[in-house]
């Protein structure tokens, strides 16, 4: 089945840093490929996505890039504040009969003041 | 418009027994997906419904269920509980087909279980 990999496990910055968290995947079928934050204490949520026929997207500090030959996406947040800590997920389509998504095992964020 | 919602939201259980959880998707979203979420395997895909049928089903052991009512309400029920079963069980609903057709896709805030 599909395999996601996310990297780096932890990462931390300083306020006004870049943060860039990277994900391999290995279905080349996949289509769609959405980016979670997940605060403590609550659900995952959706920030940015991207589809397979597009290789970047941006809104305001968050960009996505894909490269569908190498398999791999990323998520870019520029100017880090500290509301940006947090969890994030990278997530894949599968295709193939059992559409589902499949998550990175995921990033936790901090940003330092 | 009010997100997912799902109770309880914090449980506590003894192995053996059994347990529902409950899930109402936010209003006019028919596609209901279950996550099981844990440190050591993260998010992993349980079941998704719509239109009270199951559509796809993860690798899980038979003792996790799920339904769906007519109104897109979902409960999953987990049987015979494990200690392996504690984890934060999370509901995400999305308009008609569901994410793995690429549809935005809105989580609840979770049911945390905990298996004694």
């Amino acid at each position: 089945g599909e395999n996601v990999e996310q990297h780096p496990s932890t990462l931390s910055v300083q306020e006004g840093d870049s943060a860039v968290i990277k994900c391999t995947y290995s279905d080349s079928a996949s289509n769609y490929f959405p980016w979670y934050k997940q605060e403590l204490g609550k659900g995952p949520q959706l920030i940015i996505d991207i589809r397979s026929n597009v290789g970047e997207k941006k809104d305001q500090r968050i960009a996505v890039t894909l490269n569908k030959t190498a398999k791999h996406f990323s998520l870019h947040i520029t100017e880090t504040q500290p509301e940006d800590s947090a969890v994030y997920f990278c997530s894949v389509t599968t295709q193939g009969g059992s559409e589902k998504l499949v998550f990175g095992k995921g990033t936790k964020l901090t940003v330092n003041p | 418009k009010a997100g997912v919602t799902q109770t309880p939201r914090y449980l506590i259980k003894t192995r053996g027994q059994q347990v529902t959880l409950s899930c109402s998707p936010i209003s006019g979203h028919r596609s209901v997906s279950w996550y099981q979420q844990t440190p050591g395997q993260g998010l992993q895909f349980l079941f998704e419904y719509f239109s009270e049928t199951q559509r796809n089903k993860g690798n899980f052991p038979g003792r996790f269920s799920g339904r769906q009512f007519s109104n897109s309400r979902s409960e999953m029920n987990v049987s015979t509980l494990e200690l392996g079963d504690s984890a934060l069980y999370l509901c995400a609903s999305s308009l008609n087909r569901g994410a793995g057709t690429g549809e935005t896709q809105y989580f609840g805030p979770g049911t945390r279980l905990l298996v004694l």
